[in-house]
Parts: structure tokens; sequence; C-alpha cells
């Protein structure tokens, strides 16, 4: 099983439409948490770090659930623009940064 | 604010070649970390380094692949002699270690193209 596992998708959801993606990690001692954000032939970028009382900006919100060991990144109102494939992400001790395989999102007219 | 700069940007070379890669990491970052990213396999951690030294380099394929950080504003990535298979795009990232929660920032990445 893998350390961070994510739906690869890919979701296509209407313009306008509210999608969630949810993120699952194996190991409890898992410390810090982010959802980046990567566009074709691009390098990923920091979308939103996760806190453990979750956290909104703007169109998104991030939630921890620490019993369950997942995250979720929902998406409101989406735009074109936000087709992209997001990327969980998970730090396990020191900087230890572990990536997930990345959810494809297509946002349709 | 210059982010981490990675140059070339694009790589063509014949197998058996030697190819380096290069990164400066953003100023006062501590952690600088090496990853290779392909369709197959996804983004794959090769390296990182902790105020220079490697910390963690078990993702390095093999002997053929090298990494260092002779100072804190730059890193080299070596690989030789270069085979079809390391066709990715390699990315190099840096982080503020000493703060909690510090998030990665990467370059803009190296494809390279091994024929």
């Amino acid at each position: 099983r893998k350390e961070v596992e994510q739906d690869p998708g890919p979701f296509n959801v209407p313009e306008g439409a509210t999608v969630a993606f949810n993120c699952t990690y194996s190991n409890s001692a898992s410390q810090s948490f982010f959802w980046y954000r990567q566009d074709c032939r691009k390098e990923p970028k920091l979308l939103m770090s996760v806190y453990s009382s979750g956290n909104e900006d703007g169109r998104f919100t991030a939630q921890l659930n620490r019993a369950s060991q997942y995250i979720s990144l929902l998406i409101r109102d989406s735009k074109l623009s936000d087709s992209a494939t997001y990327l969980c992400v998970v730090i396990r001790y020191g900087q230890n940064f572990v990536f997930g395989p990345g959810t494809r999102l297509s946002v349709l007219p | 604010d210059a982010g981490v700069i990675q140059s070339p940007r694009h790589e063509v070379t014949e197998m058996g070649q030697e190819v380096t890669l290069r990164c400066k990491p953003i100023s006062g970052h501590n952690s600088l970390f090496w990853y290779r990213q392909t369709m197959m396999r996804g983004l794959e951690l090769l390296i990182y380094f902790n105020n220079n030294v490697p910390i963690d380099d078990s993702g390095m394929p093999e002997d053929r692949f090298s990494a260092k950080m002779p100072n804190a504003s730059f890193s080299t990535l070596k690989i030789q002699p270069s085979e079809p298979r390391d066709s990715a795009v390699y990315f190099c990232a840096s982080s503020a270690a000493k703060y909690y929660n510090s998030p990665l920032h990467f370059g803009n990445g190296t494809r390279l193209t091994v024929t």
C-alpha cells in the first residue's frame, strides 16, 4: 500500500460545480499536510496548507481528519482555470515530504 | 523575490553522455530537494539536503546518479552515464526547514531527454 493515496480521476465537472477530493495517508505519525496544484508541463505550486481545524481560502476549503487519516479539498464554484492535477502532500517527519500521485480535474464549459 | 532557479530548462543528450542539472534555492532556505517526475511513476524524491548535508539519498536510483551541495546557494544533480530510462522532468525544490509547516517551493524543472 502506498503511503499517500489519491483517486487519480479524471474528475470532469461543469463550470460552477462543487467538487471534492480525498487523500488518505498510512503513517499516523504524519505531521503536516498540504495541497499542491500542478498544471500540465509545469512545476507543482502550493495551493494551501491544511490545518487541524480546517481552513478556507476563497473557494477552496481543506479539512484534516487525523482519526481516519485523510485530508480533503473542496472547490466551490469551479472555474475553467481550476483544471489541473491536485497533489496531496504529507510530511512524515523532519523535512520528509511525501507526495500522492495526484487527482486530475477538468472543468468543462 | 527570485524563486528556485533551475538550469537548463531542456536537455537533450545521447545515451552514455554525462548530464549535469543545476539548482539555486531560494535565499534563506536551508533544505533542498531533487525530484524526478514521469507519467508512469509520478513525483519521486531522489535526495534531499539540510544545511548542505545530504540527509536522505535512498531515492537515488543507482550509482550513476550523484548530487552535491557545495554551498547554501547551489546544488547539482549529475547522471553519468545517462540512459534513455532517465528521461523525465527533474525538479529542484527548497524549503525553510527551520520553520514548522514550511512548504516546498519548486523550480521550473529540467526536461531531460536521453536518446
